[in-house]
């Protein structure tokens, strides 16, 4: 079992429309939780950070995390052909590495 | 200093070669990461750096693998007598270290690395 899991997808959607990547992780020691874009051919872009259970919003991106389920999620409100990117979520059981899924693999129609 | 610089951008070289990848994090940053993603896959992790201290190694590591970082500043990562496995995309990345707590890492643009 890898320890973040993600659906490849790819996850479309239209414009206008909510997108929702999920990802769970299997280490119960995992403290703090990551959203990373990428686009094809670039590097990883930080997105947003939880590590509290709940919901955490920034602008169109809300992160929810559930420890006792060991799932997190990233929803994108009023989705942009310009949201269209790979989303990897990472863990990190406080040693300060990451572990990163695979990645899933979001397209937002016009 | 505007983020992580990685050099070069792409590298093509003949199996057996030698290469070599630079990384500058970002200057206040005393935490520095090497990773790999091949396509399809998420970032793996290889190794880490706080300040001039290699912490750890992944397993990925063989011994044809060394990274430095001498002064605590840049790193380099050195891979000898690459083979055509080698090929991926090479990442740096560096944080500010500490806790738990939610800064993340900046990455670099990575380094394209292509074995023929």
């Amino acid at each position: 079992q890898k320890e973040v899991e993600q659906n490849s997808g790819p996850l479309s959607v239209p414009e206008g429309a909510i997108a929702s990547l999920n990802c769970t992780y299997s280490d119960r020691g995992s403290q703090s939780f990551f959203w990373y874009r990428q686009y094809s051919g670039k590097s990883p872009e930080l997105i947003m950070f939880i590590y509290s259970n709940g919901d955490k919003e920034d602008g169109r991106f809300t992160a929810q995390l559930n420890k006792a389920s060991q799932y997190v999620s990233l929803l994108i409100r009023d989705s942009q052909p310009s949201d269209s990117a790979t989303y990897l979520c990472a863990s990190n059981t406080g040693f300060q590495k990451l572990v990163f899924g695979t990645g899933t693999r979001l397209l937002v129609s016009p | 200093d505007t983020g992580v610089s990685q050099d070069p951008r792409h590298k093509i070289t003949k199996r057996g070669q030698n290469v070599t990848f630079r990384c500058d994090p970002i200057s206040e940053h005393n935490r520095l990461y090497w990773y790999r993603q091949t396509l399809g896959q998420g970032p793996e992790f290889l190794t880490y750096f706080q300040n001039e201290a290699q912490l750890e190694k992944s397993r990925l590591l063989s011994d044809r693998f060394s990274a430095e970082r001498p002064k605590g500043s840049f790193s380099t990562l050195e891979i000898q007598r690459t083979e055509q496995g080698d090929s991926a995309m090479y990442l740096c990345a560096s944080s500010l270290g500490g806790g738990t707590g939610g800064d993340g890492y900046t990455f670099g643009s990575g380094t394209r690395l292509t074995v023929v």
